[in-house]
């Protein structure tokens, strides 16, 4: 059962352009939403997060929107630019009890390809 | 700045080798977390560990298994490696503290197993 979905699997847009990758989760115990960046050969960093308490942040180009009604979250880069194409995945997050230690973790997304062409 | 490193970019086994595959972090950080990556599935956890010689099952851990013997370094070990456990291995860790959601990355291993 995969608990967050999302869309597209692959994006292209031209420079200047928005890009919007959309998720969804079905979860309610989520409680952390981040969003992953992934260039070719490095593991995925951390690019911006979010909490359910808010309905939109924004980082310079990135922001993400969150509809906790709808279970839903994306995330839209503005004046989309070639150095932006990457691989992003959606995540969220709970903390889980084991053995009397608090852990967190992350399921993720199946990702989205992106390529922004000039 | 955190810094988690994978003991190969590459690897290439025969079917029914056993596997190492090491990871070492910088940062004192209480949790490590292995993953794997394929292509249309995102990233999968394995196993993960939120203390020295503990660990927890992932979604995926048939097939894989895990030692953390210190704080810094954790290892997934394939028992048998079988061709359907090429992929890329991504290690990560994350402090236990409040707040501490967030996991760094190492930049992987990519495993192929003929």
């Amino acid at each position: 059962q995969q608990q967050v979905k999302q869309s597209p699997q692959s994006l292209i847009v031209q420079k200047g352009g928005i890009s919007i990758i959309n998720c969804a989760y079905e979860n309610t115990a989520f409680d952390y939403f981040p969003w992953y960046q992934q260039f070719p050969g490095k593991g995925p960093a951390l690019l911006i997060a979010i909490r359910p308490d808010v309905s939109e942040k924004k980082e310079g180009r990135f922001t993400i929107s969150f509809n906790k009604s709808a279970k839903q979250f994306s995330l839209h880069i503005m004046d989309s630019q070639p150095g932006d194409s990457a691989t992003y995945f959606c995540a969220a997050s709970t903390k889980g009890w084991y053995s009397g230690a608090g852990s967190y973790q992350l399921t993720f997304g199946k990702g989205t390809k992106l390529s922004v062409i000039p | 700045d955190v810094k988690v490193t994978q003991s190969s970019r590459y690897l290439v086994k025969r079917t029914g080798e056993k596997v190492f595959l090491e990871c070492v972090q910088d940062m004192d950080h209480e949790n490590m977390f292995w993953y794997r990556q394929d292509p249309g599935l995102g990233l999968r956890l394995i196993y993960f560990s939120y203390d020295v010689k503990m660990k927890e099952k992932g979604d995926i851990p048939e097939g894989y298994s895990v030692s953390r013997e210190k704080k810094e370094r954790f290892s997934l070990i394939l028992e048998s490696a079988s061709t359907n456990q090429t992929s890329m291995y991504l290690c990560a860790s994350s402090s236990g503290g409040h707040e501490s959601y967030e996991q760094y990355f190492g930049p992987g291993t990519r495993l192929t197993v003929t």
